[in-house]
Parts: structure tokens; sequence; C-alpha cells
């Protein structure tokens, strides 16, 4: 069965600084890995989609990176500021026809101004 | 930009109530999907929706559970008796395809059982 964890579960870092968060997970046999964030009692908004075939994808300010063989991502905040401030979730689908997501619990971002 | 909307924002039952939490997925998608989410707990899959059939669900996805599209435009997910362990946020998703796409939430409905 599928597992996936994050770390570290909280982060709190001053406005500016650059981090990065960190998703893994048990079975390598993904299809895609897609990054979400959560502001508190809100739903999940989707910032990038990793294929399998994918090494890395860019939005603005988020790089995201997917090592499937060590079965790894990490995302990367450059810049922080405080609007940043969310949960952020990493969920894989499985490449064996299964549609279903599978989510971390999150890694809770605080950036202070 | 479409998004996904969820009705109501927040219910509250009584255990042993039914009710139907309703969804608008975005308008060209054809995949449909459920999660929840119980307070302070990892988000959870419960059903995916294609074609007007229900295409794979989760051990959580029991009797008490249904799902319909009763339009084109509305996806609904009913919950037959209420229990108290069903207190959480359901989260309605829809993508285009079900593979190479992303799958894109609504803000949920938060379902406090009494």
């Amino acid at each position: 069965k599928q597992e996936v964890t994050q770390i570290p579960a909280a982060l709190s870092v001053p406005e500016g600084e650059n981090l990065v968060l960190n998703c893994s997970f048990t079975d390598s046999a993904i299809y895609n890995l897609q990054w979400f964030r959560q502001d508190p009692g809100k739903g999940l908004t989707s910032l990038l989609l990793i294929q399998s075939s994918q090494r890395e994808q860019t939005s603005g300010r988020l790089n995201a990176s997917l090592d499937k063989s060590s079965g790894r991502s990490t995302l990367y905040i450059a810049a922080s500021q405080p609007g940043d401030s969310a949960t952020y979730l990493c969920a894989v689908m499985m490449d064996t026809g299964r549609r279903a997501l599978t989510f971390g619990s999150g890694t809770r971002l605080q950036v202070q101004p | 930009e479409p998004e996904v909307t969820q009705t109501p924002s927040h219910q509250v039952t009584q255990m042993g109530q039914e009710v139907i939490l309703r969804c608008v997925p975005i308008s060209n998608h054809l995949y449909f999907y459920w999660y929840r989410q119980i307070l302070g707990q990892k988000v959870e899959f419960l059903v995916s929706f294609y074609n007007n059939e229900i295409s794979e669900k989760s051990e959580i996805f029991d009797d008490q559970f249904s799902v319909e599209r009763p339009d084109g435009s509305n996806f609904t997910l009913k919950i037959r008796s209420t229990k108290l362990e069903d207190s959480a946020m359901y989260f309605c998703a829809s993508s285009v395809q079900v593979l190479n796409n992303e799958q894109f939430f609504g803000p949920g409905t938060r379902l406090t059982v009494l």
C-alpha cells in the first residue's frame, strides 16, 4: 500500500528565505505527483503536477523536482513571502490504473514578515 | 478561471439523518471525485466517477454512500444515515482525463454530525 510522508510537519521561516519541502513515497510505481496548497479551513489549490517521466516543473517562484526511483519529491519556494503561509500537500497517483490520489499529511509553513 | 464549486459550505446534521453534498465540476471535465479530510488527518479518497458510473471506490465508501450526476452539471454525494465519524471536510474534484491531467478541487463542505 502506498504511503506518502512529508517532512517537516511544520516550518517557520523569515520572509525572503528560500526553502525546501520534502515528500517521500514508498511505492515508486507512480504515474504522477501533484503539489497542493491548503489555506486553513479551505480547499486545495493545485500548484504543480509532475509526470513520472519528468524530473522537475516550475511555476513562478515554485520548483518541484521528482526522483521516482528513490521515491522522493521536493518543492522549492524561492524568496518566501508571508502570503506563502499555508499547508503544502503532496499527492501521488499510481501507474496501476488506480485513479485515486494518495496524500501526505502536509507541511505547515509560516513565513514571518 | 473555471473552478469547482461546492454547496453548502457547512452542513450540520443529526446522527442518522441523510445528507446530500453538491458539487459543480469544471464544465469540460469528464472525471469526478470525492475525497474527505477528517480534522487533523490526511485527505482520503472516497470515489471516482466517469461516464455516469463509479470507476473506483475506497473501503471507506460503503453502502451508506452513493454518488450521482443528476444532470449535466451537478455531481452529488449522499450519505444515507450519518454517523458521528462522518464529520469531516468533503472535497469534490474533477479532471479532464484521468491520467496526464491535474485534479482540481473545490472549496469543500464541512459536515458536522451531532
